[in-house]
């Protein structure tokens, strides 16, 4: 069974801080993906990235970074310089795929991350 | 484009009640889950519909019940609710060779 961890509860920061959601994952899948999604309080849940077994290269995007490794099953995501409308929940999620390395869909979630940055 | 679209917004229903709620997927993309998120916890899957199609279930009582229709919309069925039904009920898109689901703003449904 898969399963993903965020250990984190809730963290809070203050405005320019740099802070770091942990995720972990457990699957028996030799392919999947990875992906994070942030939920502000409107409670539509945002797409933020999605990461292939197989990529293990980090990436960034503005103030947005994530690190990925394999060895740990570690998924974690770092925002730089926070802002204010930081604050949500981040989810991290694992979705598994079939033979072909296409996903179906089921993804499961780790329990959330709440993310509060004061200005 | 049109994001994913869900109807109705909020829906407050009694126990032992019936609900249906829709879901519209974004142009071109022909999977449709569905999930449901307690309050203070991550979604649960409940379905995967792919060319109408049930290609997984999640760990539901057979009172949840979904289909897609031809034009990829889906309907997400509940009979003889019960109060711990009471959840929102996020709808999501994919083109299946992506990956990446985008989800719809939700329905906030309430069991009393």
């Amino acid at each position: 069974a898969q399963k993903v961890t965020q250990a984190q509860t809730e963290i809070s920061v203050v405005e320019k801080e740099d802070v770091t959601l942990d995720c972990v994952y457990e699957t028996r899948d030799t392919t999947y993906y990875l992906f994070w999604y942030k939920q502000p309080p409107s409670g539509e849940l945002v797409f933020l990235i999605r990461r292939n077994s197989f990529d293990e290269q980090n990436e960034i995007s503005g103030r947005y970074s994530w690190n990925f490794q394999k060895s740990t099953s570690s998924f974690n995501f770092t925002i730089t310089a926070s802002q204010v409308v930081d604050s949500a929940v981040y989810f991290c999620a694992l979705s598994d795929t079939n033979a072909g390395g296409t996903s179906y869909g089921k993804l499961t979630f780790g329990q959330g991350t709440i993310l509060t940055v004061h200005p | 484009d049109a994001g994913v679209t869900q109807s109705p917004t909020h829906l407050i229903k009694t126990r032992g009640q019936h609900v249906t709620l829709r879901c519209s997927p974004i142009s071109g993309h022909k999977s449709v889950s569905w999930y449901q998120q307690v309050l203070g916890q991550g979604p649960q899957f409940i379905f995967q519909y792919y060319e109408k199609e049930e290609r997984g279930r999640g760990n539901f009582p057979d009172r949840f019940s979904a289909r897609q229709f031809p034009n990829y919309s889906s309907e997400l069925n509940v009979n003889a609710l019960l109060l711990g039904d009471s959840a929102l009920y996020l709808c999501a898109s994919s083109l299946v060779n992506r990956g990446e689901q985008y989800f719809g703003p939700g329905t906030r449904l309430t069991v009393t």
